[in-house]
């Protein structure tokens, strides 16, 4: 599984875009790339993954890097709602297992 | 969240008591993660279970814990003679080939 490396923490201005880098230079060429939140205690949330193309859903836009070793979630307008512990991931898509190896993510703080 | 469903949502326990979390995966899931979160720290992974088989048990502590993921019925994770060590949030998450989705969480408290 590879290392990430993300901020401690972040701070954002409400409706403005919150972009949060992550560091994974040792990530292998079939692990894919997870972003998950975590509001308060709360159940970790997914936000998104991706391999090599840049993904966009609902909830935000991954930006990969050519060489795959860092990638940004953009969160294109944040919200209060927003702030959160955000954590950047590599994984193994499929296969017999498929766990999550938390590190101690980026902590947004989005301002109003 | 939706869909993953856990409890009880709070727990409390005396030292030397059992303590049993449930999980109940979401609809057509069939492989069920549990992870550790104790205070002020990560979730750490425990064990990996698809129904009636253990996958992957590397994060569990070797005494006292166990889990099982039945043909019928939710997970259960189950904590014989509970420490004050124990006190934690455990969170499970149910999982497609993909992602993983996470349920709200049960948290132990040891007295």
């Amino acid at each position: 599984d590879a290392k990430t490396t993300q901020p401690t923490s972040m701070d954002c201005a409400e409706g403005r875009a919150a972009n949060l880098p992550c560091n994974h230079s040792t990530i292998s060429g079939n692990e894919y790339v997870y972003w998950y939140r975590q509001i308060h205690s709360q159940g970790p949330q997914y936000i998104i993954h991706g391999l090599k193309n840049n993904e966009t859903n609902e909830m935000a836009s991954l930006i990969i890097t050519e060489d795959r070793k860092s990638s940004t979630l953009i969160l294109p307008h944040a919200t209060l709602r927003d702030t959160a512990v955000y954590y950047c991931m590599g994984s193994w898509k499929g296969g017999a297992t498929n766990k999550l190896i938390f590190g101690t993510g980026t902590l947004l703080a989005v301002q109003p | 969240n939706a869909g993953v469903m856990q409890n009880p949502r709070h727990l409390v326990r005396r030292r030397g008591q059992e303590a049993r979390l449930r999980c109940s995966p979401m609809k057509g899931h069939s492989h069920v993660y549990w992870y550790r979160q104790l205070p002020e720290e990560g979730l750490k992974f425990m064990v990996y279970l698809q129904k009636e088989n253990i996958i992957d048990e590397s994060g569990m502590p070797k005494e006292r814990f166990s889990a099982e993921f039945p043909k019928e019925g939710p997970s259960i994770l189950r904590i014989q003679q509970v420490v004050r060590g124990d006190s934690a949030a455990y969170f499970c998450a149910s999982a497609t080939q993909e992602t993983q989705y996470f349920g709200p969480g049960t948290r132990l408290l040891v007295l």
